[in-house]
């Protein structure tokens, strides 16, 4: 009964080649986030959406994209990755507006770059 | 500005101790405070959570965590530490924007 999922859990893709990484969610939340970790640091935001809002933090770069078509559903695009970019990239939902509720990770996709 | 601080990098314990992993916060109002654990490749489980009430919290896996207002701190805790909670811990706080600020992470270590 997973409720965050990402797919793939491994991602090798080529330097400059144009990937894409998955999530889904059966929790019906309203917020959906994407963090990339690296080297067991801390995880970074990358942005989230609030329903269809998308909120870019400021330090993303531009080279990171991302697509949430539905509720249950979000990507992360990377156009051109580079080394630099290889990290554990992290799912994440919480419930609308709610300072006091925890948010629910996927299992993350381990990017390779090469 | 808000801020999470996790003062050891890595903490280790023989097996059957009791643990401790040390957080302390900076943040303006009301605290929300959380703890996570991460296995190797995998995503951030949550442990446990203060909102209000009661200074100490039960969570997942027999954790639990103390907070205090006037040392700002929200140490995770275990009366008798196993081998499988080898792990990784983020302490993370909400801010106002409803964003979680996280800690830099420790990495516990138990020792059979």
């Amino acid at each position: 009964d997973a409720m965050v999922i990402q797919n793939p859990r491994y991602q090798v893709t080529q330097f400059g080649k144009p990937v894409t990484l998955s999530c889904s969610q059966t929790l019906n939340h309203n917020v959906m986030y994407w963090y990339q970790q690296k080297s067991s640091q801390a995880p970074k935001l990358l942005f989230h959406y609030y329903d269809k809002d998308f909120n870019n933090e400021a330090d993303t770069p531009d080279n990171f994209q991302s697509r949430r078509p539905n509720t249950s559903f979000c990507f992360l695009d990377i156009r051109s990755p580079g080394l630099g970019d290889a990290a554990m990239y992290l799912c994440a939902t919480t419930e609308t507006g709610f300072m006091n509720t925890e948010a629910f990770f996927g299992q993350g996709t381990r990017l390779t770059v090469v | 500005a808000q801020s999470v601080a996790q003062p050891e990098d890595q903490v280790n314990v023989a097996e059957g101790n009791p643990l401790t992993v040390k957080c302390t916060y900076s943040v303006s109002g009301n605290p929300y405070l959380f703890w996570y654990v991460q296995y190797p490749n995998r995503g951030l489980q949550f442990l446990l959570k203060y909102i209000t009430g009661d200074n100490l919290v039960k969570g997942s896996y027999g954790f639990e965590a103390e907070f205090n207002k006037s040392q700002t701190s929200f140490h995770l805790k275990k009366p008798s530490a196993l081998v499988s909670d080898s792990a990784l811990y983020f302490c993370a706080v909400r801010d106002s924007n409803y964003q979680l600020i996280w800690g830099a992470g420790t990495k516990l270590i138990i020792k059979p």
